[in-house]
């Protein structure tokens, strides 16, 4: 069966300090995978996507993701944290099956002053 | 300015009625969907539609229902027959159902509690 699992329920960082909220995946052939945020008691927003090419994703208010292709893993990142980055991260994968996304449990992301 | 609006926000029900949630989008797109949020298990999906007047059950679509008799419109009635419907509900809209082609476009959720 195809998934995506969100490793840690909550991720604490320090202003300032890098930040890794991981992800990994479970599909045949070739992943698309995604990773959105939520605010509180809000809809969410897309960051970014891998579909082919580059490793390394760029996406919005600085955040980047490192598809890894022999760990399975797309782990986001940011090389120094915002307090106005806490949230609530979803990684998604896409289905082969339906062509939809599958979405990960979430991880919530506290960064403190 | 482009979005997808849902009301109400906030919705409280008794046991045995059901409700509507509104879903309504000005970016022309031609997919929504309605998913379903509850704390620790992520998001859920209820039912997608790529046309008017066509719709197909998600993942979870026992006690739900839906209409599309327009394109920028997609709302859900949760039936009697949902047995735990509290939960957030999302909507979102994507230029196709293909999800290779775009991300997904949410609105700011409606939060229904059954007293």
């Amino acid at each position: 069966a195809q998934s995506v699992a969100q490793p840690e329920d909550q991720v604490n960082v320090a202003e300032g300090n890098p930040l890794t909220v991981k992800c990994t995946y479970s599909v045949s052939g070739n992943p698309y995978l995604f990773w959105y945020v939520q605010y509180p008691n809000r809809g969410l927003q897309f960051l970014l996507k891998y579909i082919t090419g580059d490793n390394l994703v760029k996406g919005s208010y600085g955040f980047e993701a490192e598809f890894n292709k022999s760990q399975t893993s797309f782990h986001l990142k940011k090389p120094s944290a915002l307090v106005s980055d806490s949230a609530l991260y979803f990684c998604a994968v896409r289905d082969r099956r339906t062509d939809k996304l599958i979405f990960g449990t979430g991880t919530r992301l506290q960064v403190f002053p | 300015d482009g979005g997808i609006t849902q009301s109400p926000k906030y919705l409280f029900r008794k046991e045995g009625q059901n409700v509507t949630l509104s879903c309504e989008q000005n970016l022309n797109h031609d997919a929504m969907y309605w998913y379903r949020q509850d704390p620790g298990q992520g998001l859920r999906l209820i039912y997608y539609s790529q046309i008017v007047n066509d719709f197909q059950k998600g993942d979870i679509a026992e006690g739900y229902s839906v209409s599309r008799e327009k394109k920028e419109s997609f709302p859900l009635t949760v039936t009697s027959a949902q047995k735990n419907p509290t939960a957030f509900y999302l909507c979102a809209s994507s230029w196709s159902l293909e999800v290779v082609t775009g991300e997904l476009f949410f609105g700011e959720g409606s939060r229904l509690t059954v007293l």
